[in-house]
């Protein structure tokens, strides 16, 4: 079993919809968490950090569920230009991430 | 600010070269990742440095791969012999203690 597991999709909406992402994790004993986003031949970068008592960013919402080792990132109002992979990361020790597969998004006129 | 510079963009070789790629982190940063990204596997980490030392090269995929960091503004990873599986995008971050990981735009790396 994979320690961070995505849907990889791809997700395909239109604009305006909103689209959910679930990632789940196997290692009880992870500390941080985090939504990173990749555009297609690009490097990864940071979206949002998760915090346990979920958080907002705009259009993005982002939950976790420890006890069911599982993290969300809701887009609202999708546009064009969100686009992109979205990988859920998670750090269990140190400075060592764990990147999950990632889900494509695509959003279309 | 520049960000994390990594250089080539773009190699090509051919089977049993030996390849260097190098990264250059954002100035301060005391930590430096190494990693490397295929459809097969994803983005896995390879080694990772803190001040300059290396900390943990468990994902380092055999003994044909190494990396070294002679100092707080350069890092090479070197393959040799490089076969055509390690044809991938490999990324360099860095990152301020445990904070925010940045990434270089990557090195597109085939082997033919």
């Amino acid at each position: 079993r994979k320690e961070v597991e995505q849907d990889p999709g791809p997700f395909n909406v239109p604009e305006g919809a909103t689209v959910a992402f679930n990632c789940t994790y196997s290692n009880s004993a992870s500390q941080s968490f985090f939504w990173y986003r990749q555009d297609c031949r690009k490097e990864p970068k940071l979206l949002m950090s998760v915090y346990s008592s979920g958080n907002e960013d705009g259009r993005f919402t982002a939950q976790l569920n420890r006890a069911s080792q599982y993290i969300s990132l809701l887009i609202r109002d999708s546009k064009l230009s969100d686009s992109a992979t979205y990988l859920c990361v998670v750090n269990k020790a140190g400075n060592m991430l764990t990147f999950g597969g990632g889900t494509r998004l695509m959003v279309k006129p | 600010d520049a960000g994390v510079i990594q250089s080539p963009r773009h190699e090509v070789t051919e089977m049993g070269q030996e390849v260097t790629l190098r990264c250059k982190p954002i100035s301060g940063h005391d930590y430096l990742f190494w990693y490397r990204q295929t459809m097969m596997r994803g983005l896995e980490l390879l080694i990772y440095f803190n001040n300059n030392v290396p900390i943990d090269d468990s994902g380092m995929p055999e003994d044909r791969f190494s990396a070294k960091m002679p100092n707080a503004s350069f890092s090479t990873l070197k393959i040799q012999p490089s076969e055509p599986r390690d044809s991938a995008v490999y990324f360099c971050a860095s990152s301020f203690r445990l904070n925010t990981q940045y990434f270089g735009p990557g090195t597109r790396l085939t082997v033919l």
